[in-house]
């Protein structure tokens, strides 16, 4: 079963910093990975998506990349701003499985303050 | 284009009663996917429509069901609630490119 990690649970950063958030995932035999934003009591909004075949998406100031194989991703988040705090959450897409059944992890929790 | 609209935003309903959502997914999306959101557990997965058929569903009990109507909007059905179901409970939709959109959300709170 897959299962997805996220490191830091939570951060807390000035504004101006480059961040870097963590996911890894069991099994490598994945179709894609997304990257989401929730904000509190809210839905989850989409910011990356990479598909299997790719090393990296970028959208803006957000850099995710993905290593298959060691079954890792990171988000990269340029010169952070205090609207960028939320909650961010990795989740996978495993091969073989139907595309709206993601596995995702419990997610970063971030604050930049001013 | 109108995102993915969930229906009602917040619902309080009492242990044993039963509680239907509702979830209109984007215009062209056949896909629709169900979650469930708790501080315990996190995000887990429940059931997935296409086309009015369930593609894959979720390790819930019996007491959770869905389904899709011939317009993609799609309903899921909790039956005799317990407290450990107050969660957010989320519908997202896909065009079939793996891509998930989200709507805000339905808050059901126990009592």
């Amino acid at each position: 079963k897959q299962e997805v990690t996220q490191i830091p649970a939570a951060l807390s950063v000035p504004e101006g910093e480059n961040l870097v958030l963590n996911c890894s995932f069991t099994d490598s035999a994945i179709y894609n990975l997304q990257w989401f934003r929730q904000d509190p009591g809210k839905g989850l909004t989409s910011l990356l998506l990479i598909q299997s075949s790719q090393r990296e998406q970028t959208s803006g100031r957000l850099n995710a990349s993905l290593d298959k194989s060691s079954g890792r991703s990171t988000l990269y988040i340029a010169a952070s701003q205090p609207g960028d705090s939320a909650t961010y959450l990795c989740a996978v897409n495993d091969r073989g499985s139907t595309l709206g059944r993601l596995y995702f992890g419990r997610g970063t929790q971030l604050t930049v303050w001013p | 284009k109108a995102g993915v609209t969930q229906t009602p935003r917040y619902l309080i309903k009492t242990r044993g009663q039963q509680v239907t959502l509702s979830c209109s997914p984007i215009s062209g999306h056949r896909s629709v996917s169900w979650y469930q959101q708790t501080p315990g557990q996190g995000l887990q997965f429940l059931f997935e429509y296409f086309s009015e058929t369930q593609r894959n569903k979720g390790n819930f009990p019996g007491r959770f069901s869905g389904r899709q109507f011939s317009n993609s909007r799609s309903e899921m059905n909790v039956s005799t609630l317990e407290l450990g179901d107050s969660a957010l409970y989320l519908c997202a939709s896909t065009p079939g490119t793996g891509k998930l959109f989200f709507g805000s959300g339905t808050q059901l709170s126990v009592l």
